[in-house]
């Protein structure tokens, strides 16, 4: 596509309930990024993806945060058994090569609001 | 490890005045230093980064910064602000190495414009 797209853009969802949020990134992007961006605070990383493999979970923040890549192409990101400071606007980004990961473009996000 | 600190997490300034949005930056290698801007309800935009070669690197919209390697310093300025400048801005720096795989993003300046 002509840019990165994630969905949904708005995700309320009841705590101690499970959700997905999905990434589509630019066509032929081999690296993949997701971000976290909680309110009044910077981007926290939490995991990339270099084709479907993820070389690097160190930003995780628990085992209740898992993603998966599939095809090289589409990302999910699983949060098991939300919380409320789970709630926050999650970023993915996709770059043409690990190597390049200065150069990342990316989605609008999905605002998670957990009750 | 890297680091990169924003002084000032909301920065007002006239229409028409010298915007200067500063960021220090830790890092024990090389790095490659960003400035992206988030409009609101937006994602991240890339405004212009530092590799190699000139410290002083121009951007879009008329936003420039210099990599001082002696002061750690990366700071966003623009000569002339526009009301359409009002955004979020956020540092980052990244390792200058193939391997890169990050992007460690500063906490980010709330930029107003005032009439």
């Amino acid at each position: 596509g002509a840019g990165v797209s994630q969905s949904p853009s708005n995700k309320v969802t009841e705590k101690g309930k499970d959700v997905e949020l999905r990434c589509d990134p630019i066509s032929g992007h081999t690296a993949l990024y997701w971000y976290r961006q909680s309110l009044g605070q910077g981007l926290e990383f939490l995991i990339y993806f270099q084709g479907n493999s993820a070389p690097d979970k160190s930003g995780l923040p628990s085992d209740r945060f898992s993603a998966e890549r599939t095809g090289g192409s589409v990302s999910t990101l699983t949060i098991q058994r939300t919380q409320q400071e789970d709630s926050a606007v999650y970023l993915c980004a996709s770059s043409l090569r690990q190597q390049y990961a200065y150069e990342q473009y990316f989605g609008p996000g999905t605002r998670l609001t957990v009750t | 490890a890297q680091s990169v600190t924003q002084l000032g997490s909301h920065v007002s300034v006239s229409e028409g005045a010298l915007v200067l949005l500063r960021c220090n930056y830790s890092s024990s290698v090389p790095p490659y230093l960003f400035w992206y801007v988030q409009y609101p309800n937006q994602g991240l935009q890339l405004l212009l980064k530092y590799t190699t070669g000139a410290t002083l690197v121009k951007g879009i919209n008329g936003f420039e910064a210099e990599f001082k390697k002696s002061e750690t310093s990366f700071h966003l300025t623009k000569p002339s602000a526009h009301m359409s400048d009002a955004a979020e801005y956020f540092c980052a720096v990244t390792k200058q190495t193939s391997s890169a795989s990050k992007i460690i993003f500063g906490s980010g300046t709330r930029l107003s414009i005032r009439p």
